[in-house]
């Protein structure tokens, strides 16, 4: 069965910083892999997919299927980028999603 | 711009109890997803359905049931409350193609005493 492991809970980083988040993966085949992101308050949003190959809020993030991973990274970290982050990927056409356990990211001042 | 609304933000049942959550999506999405959210553990399926009257088991089934009688509307039931369902459920709605994002709804904090 497929697995997405985020081995870091909280990432406590200082605003200007870089930031990344890491992600690793378990699945034979290639899935398709996604960040969400939480904010206080607000309802679990897609940040970005690996198949758009797109920079969303400076953030990035990079399929190596080598190692099986997909971390997300931004240079400079903001303070309205604390929130909560969840790698998910996807193997069937029905589209379920399995996500990890998430890592909390505090940008401070 | 995509809606998925939950009919209660909160919500305290009584163990034993059997618990009716509604989703509800505006955007006539073919596929809806019920996740419960834990900390340190994420998010995790626990039915999905890809039309009306079908569902499928996701990952954490037991204790759970579903409903989707209308394209719309996709019901979450808990048959008899315990302590250990006490998490915030999240539905989400997809359109059926490659490569869409979920969308979620706010979700429910269900407390079961």
């Amino acid at each position: 069965a497929q697995r997405v492991t985020q081995p870091e809970k909280l990432l406590s980083v200082f605003k200007g910083a870089p930031v990344e988040l890491k992600c690793n993966y378990s699945y034979s085949g290639s899935p398709e892999l996604f960040w969400y992101v939480q904010y206080s308050r607000q309802r679990l949003q897609l940040l970005l997919r690996h198949i758009s190959r797109e920079s969303i809020k400076g953030f990035t993030a990079d399929l190596n299927k080598g190692e099986t991973s997909f971390h997300l990274k931004k240079p400079f970290a903001q303070e309205e980028d604390s929130a909560m982050y969840y790698c998910a990927l996807t193997t069937d056409s029905w589209g379920k999603l399995q996500f990890g356990a998430g890592t909390q990211v505090v940008v401070t001042p | 711009d995509v809606k998925v609304t939950q009919s209660s933000r909160y919500l305290v049942k009584r163990t034993g109890e059997k618990v009716f959550l509604e989703c509800v999506q505006d955007m006539d999405h073919e596929n809806m997803f019920w996740y419960r959210q834990d900390p340190g553990l994420g998010l995790r399926l626990i039915y999905f359905s890809y039309d009306v009257k079908m569902k499928e088991k996701g990952d954490i089934p037991e204790g759970y049931s579903v409903s989707r009688e209308k394209k719309e509307r996709f019901s979450l039931i808990l048959e008899s409350a315990s302590t250990n369902q006490t998490s915030m459920y999240l539905c989400a709605s997809l359109l059926a193609r490659a490569h869409n994002e979920q969308f979620f709804g706010p979700g429910t904090r269900l407390t079961v005493l």
